[in-house]
């Protein structure tokens, strides 16, 4: 069965500090693997994906997510968090053998603290 | 460009009643969804179209039905509401198999 694991509802970081919002996944095929942000009473918009190649994805605002298949994570980081980038994220998988359906974590709400 | 369009934005319905959300989308994008949020749960799916003239059940698709009309629009139906379907509802749409997801502004909707 596909799945995305967000163990974490809640994470809190002081302003400045580094951040890390985990994401663990199981799908069948080869992982096409998503992060998207959602401010509140908003859509979700997209922040970065990895496909193939580099395991070490930049995306926007300054996030990147690095891709480890043995561990099957892509953990969302960030080296300075800012207040604005409090919000709720989510993580999302597709597989090479899923079809078309994308699989969502269950968010990770990021509060960083001024 | 105004990208994934939602209707209406908030709707309060009665156990019973019947409605129809609308979502268009204006990138020439082949694949719609439509999911439903609900706290703690993320984003579950409750119908997709690969293309049009396509439509196949997601994960939650009991009490809805879908059409899409032409490439630009999927519409997302419920006809008899109960207050299980009380949530934030977003469609989507991709431009192909692997890019990502573009979001409505959601729908939030609840059946008293």
């Amino acid at each position: 069965a596909q799945s995305v694991a967000q163990p974490e509802d809640q994470v809190n970081v002081a302003e400045g500090n580094p951040l890390t919002v985990k994401c663990t996944y199981s799908v069948s095929g080869n992982p096409y693997l998503f992060w998207y942000v959602q401010y509140p009473n908003r859509g979700l918009q997209f922040l970065l994906k990895y496909i193939t190649g580099d395991n070490l994805v930049k995306g926007s605002y300054g996030f990147e997510a690095e891709f480890n298949k043995s561990q099957t994570s892509f953990h969302l980081k960030k080296p300075s968090a800012l207040v604005s980038d409090s919000a709720l994220y989510f993580c999302a998988v597709r597989g090479s053998n899923t079809g078309n359906q994308f699989y969502f974590g269950t968010g990770t709400s990021l509060t960083v603290i001024p | 460009n105004a990208g994934v369009t939602q209707t209406p934005k908030f709707q309060v319905l009665k156990t019973g009643q019947s409605m129809t959300l609308q979502c268009a989308q204006d990138m020439n994008h082949n694949s719609m969804y439509w999911y439903r949020q609900d706290p703690g749960m993320g984003l579950r799916l409750i119908y997709y179209s690969a293309s049009e003239g396509t439509t196949d059940k997601g994960e939650v698709p009991n009490g809805y039905n879908v059409s899409r009309l032409n490439k630009r629009e999927f519409s997302l139906r419920l006809e008899s509401a109960a207050p299980s379907q009380t949530s934030v509802y977003f469609c989507a749409s991709i431009p192909r198999w692997i890019a990502e997801a573009f979001f409505g502004q959601g729908t939030r909707l609840t059946v008293v």
